[in-house]
């Protein structure tokens, strides 16, 4: 059974750049779109971007500019950095494994989570 | 962007009784709308697949239907452990988006 976990550190100062780690455990790490989501009370859950074994990435418009999505083939592992956040980027932040196939474009298994406070 | 609508955003609700949560798309995604239950401090976790398809180890007292820009999630017979906050999820086009969630509340 697939199992995602992620690290990171949990506590930034404004402009800092956010960085955090997921690792693919137990099941093939190609084949599949490998994607990063935050949720914040105020905004929900935002889907940030993906990338798939090949490094092919997709961003969410909204965060385009400060976002970079890279993935480690030899480690089965997938990161996400978040340049000069606020407040506003303070969030759990999730990573999620999606199907490529048509009719597996739903997100399972998703990682643990990990609670990313921007404050000075 | 498609945007997701989730009605209501709050239930309370007595055990046994159906719960009934309505997802609106802003625009035609077919059947690419999914459904996730998260409990607090717990990540989402997959409920319904493409509006109406089961997942295995999911209660069959979840079920979901629609088609188009109108989807309804559906938890017949309400336990206690059904307390937690829905969303629905659209995969037909990128950016991917949620609803805004419906937290149930057992009364």
């Amino acid at each position: 059974q697939v199992q995602l976990q992620q690290w990171g550190a949990g506590l930034l100062k404004p402009s800092e750049t956010l960085s955090l780690t997921c690792a693919v455990y137990g099941g093939s790490f190609s084949g599949y779109y490998w994607n990063w989501i935050r949720q914040s009370p105020g905004k929900g859950l935002e889907w940030i971007g993906e990338i798939n074994h090949s490094g092919s990435t997709y961003y969410n418009p909204s965060l385009k500019s400060r976002v970079t999505i890279s993935v480690d083939k030899s480690r089965n592992q997938f990161s996400l950095k978040l340049s000069s956040v606020t407040a506003a980027d303070t969030a759990v932040y999730y990573c999620a494994r999606e199907g490529t196939a048509p009719g597996t474009r739903w997100f399972d298994p998703w990682g643990q989570g990990t609670r990313v406070t921007v404050s000075s | 962007e498609i945007v997701l609508t989730q009605a209501p955003e709050f239930q309370s609700v007595t055990p046994k009784e159906k719960v009934t949560i309505t997802c609106r798309a802003s625009q035609s995604i077919g059947t690419s709308l999914h459904w996730y239950q998260q409990k607090p401090d717990q990540s989402p976790k997959l409920l319904i697949k493409y509006a109406s398809q089961s997942i295995s180890g999911v209660p069959s007292r979840f079920s979901g239907s629609g088609s188009g820009t109108d989807f309804t999630l559906t938890i017949n017979s309400l336990e206690a452990e059904d307390a937690a906050t829905y969303y629905c999820h659209q995969s037909n086009s990128l950016p991917r988006t949620f609803g805004q969630g419906t937290k149930v509340e057992i009364k």
